[in-house]
């Protein structure tokens, strides 16, 4: 159990057009989705929260314009990357937050990861 | 906000030796202190947590301390194998908030 999928695993994009990622909790609610960035040998740095039903909360210098979240759903979030420029090349992650009735409380479920390359 | 510092940032050992890994916080809040397995180009894997009502815990070959006062923590791993050999990340998680505020990861190679 506690799974969360990612589409697309890989995506390359020219400069200015926009990529949509999709998180998924397959067998579980997620009240709250992260989403994280992941630079070449680098830590993973939070983007943004992502709640259902309302607005994300995003890290401080990270441009919600830019980033759009949106948590339609109890097992869907998704991260648009308007007008995506060389320098948003990345690795994406999101994980989800299962309710307390699962596993153990503040565990994260991480996805497998979206690779962005934008030419 | 959380600030985490992880300590080293690459790890060489030889097999069936010990390895571990430190990590600072400075929120004294923080209770909830996982940490995580990666490997390139793969999403991290939780390999043991530890919250802050307890000191030590341990599973096989894997354990991890936490000292509250001192606000650090600690990876052990024990009889290391080439497998082990990975990218691990330290985090630390404030109750109600629940981001996880992850360490700048150690490398590890375990030398056959």
């Amino acid at each position: 159990g506690a799974v969360v999928s990612q589409h697309p695993s890989r995506v390359i994009c020219k400069s200015g057009t926009s990529v949509k990622i999709e998180c998924r909790s397959l067998d579980f609610q997620a009240t709250t989705m992260f989403w994280y960035r992941q630079f070449p040998k680098q830590s993973l740095m939070l983007m943004a929260t992502s709640n259902e039903g309302s607005k994300a909360t995003y890290e401080q210098g990270v441009e919600k314009d830019k980033f759009l979240i949106n948590h339609a759903s109890l097992t869907l979030s998704t991260l648009t990357v308007t007008s995506a420029h060389p320098e948003d090349s990345s690795f994406y992650i999101c994980s989800a937050l299962p309710g307390q009735t699962l596993i153990s409380y503040n565990e994260q479920f991480f996805g497998p990861g979206t690779r962005l390359t934008v030419l | 906000g959380e600030n985490v510092e992880q300590h080293p940032s690459t790890l060489s050992v030889q097999e069936g030796d010990s390895a571990v890994i430190k990590c600072t916080y400075s929120d004294s809040a923080s209770n909830y202190f996982p940490w995580y397995k990666q490997e390139l180009g793969k999403r991290p894997q939780l390999i043991i947590d530890i919250r802050s009502n307890v000191g030590e815990k341990k599973d096989q070959r894997i354990a991890v301390t936490l000292n509250k006062t001192a606000k650090h923590f600690s990876l052990h791993i024990t009889e290391t194998q080439p497998e082990d050999s990975a990218v691990y990340f330290c985090a630390a998680s404030i109750p109600g908030a629940n981001n996880l505020f992850f360490g700048t990861g150690t490398r590890l190679t375990v030398i056959p």
